[in-house]
């Protein structure tokens, strides 16, 4: 069964506190890798698409990576405006859905 | 420019009753979908619109019906609402199926 996890599910750190969100899938092949911000009260917002192992992306404090069971969104030196919900969500190949996992809500503390 | 526009942004309903949540996208795609996001749970799609005139069952349909009135809109239709309804509904776009998705800010419903 297709399936998406995200660890941790919360996520506390200081502002400048460098740390790492999981997203793990399992999936009959990988068509594309999403991942999405998402405040309070607001619909997810997009990030990054990946598509391969091995690629990565990047956008301000944010990086994503990804590997044939992973994917990794690393943020560097966050700041109290990174505070949000972050959405990993998969499309396995020959399936034209997306699979979200339940998210990993980011506190950043100045 | 608008992007995904939802109303209501609130709804409350006794069980039984119907209601059609509306949702319009201004960029011009061709894919719209309902998904639903509950506690501790990832957003689950209900019904997706891959393009005008086509509507397809998602991972969550039953107790809905969808209506893709033109490219532009895409309305999702309780017809007797349950608690178990009870939900945050977001409506999303996309310029083709396997593109990403653009969301609206959701309606929150309450069914008592």
């Amino acid at each position: 069964e297709d399936q998406v996890t995200q660890s941790p599910e919360a996520l506390r750190l200081q502002e400048g506190e460098s740390s790492s969100l999981n997203c793990s899938y399992t999936v009959s092949g990988l068509r594309g890798l999403f991942w999405y911000r998402q405040d309070p009260g607001k619909g997810p917002e997009f990030l990054f698409t990946l598509y391969s192992a091995g690629e990565e992306k990047e956008k301000e404090r944010l990086k994503a990576t990804l590997t044939k069971k992973e994917s990794f969104l690393h943020i560097t030196a966050p700041k109290p405006e990174d505070s949000a919900t972050y959405l990993c969500a998969v499309q396995p190949g020959g399936y034209n859905k997306l699979i979200f996992g339940a998210g990993t809500r980011l506190a950043v503390h100045p | 420019n608008a992007g995904v526009t939802q109303t209501p942004k609130f709804q409350v309903l006794k069980t039984g009753q119907s209601m059609t949540l509306q949702c319009a996208q201004d960029m011009n795609h061709n894919s719209m979908y309902w998904y639903r996001q509950d506690p501790g749970m990832g957003l689950r799609l209900i019904y997706y619109s891959a393009s005008e005139g086509t509507t397809d069952k998602g991972e969550v349909p039953n107790g809905y019906n969808v209506s893709r009135l033109n490219k532009r809109e895409f309305s999702l239709r309780l017809e007797s609402a349950a608690p178990s309804q009870t939900s945050v509904y977001f409506c999303a776009s996309s310029e083709h199926l396997n593109s990403p998705l653009h969301f609206g800010n959701g309606t929150r419903l309450t069914v008592t």
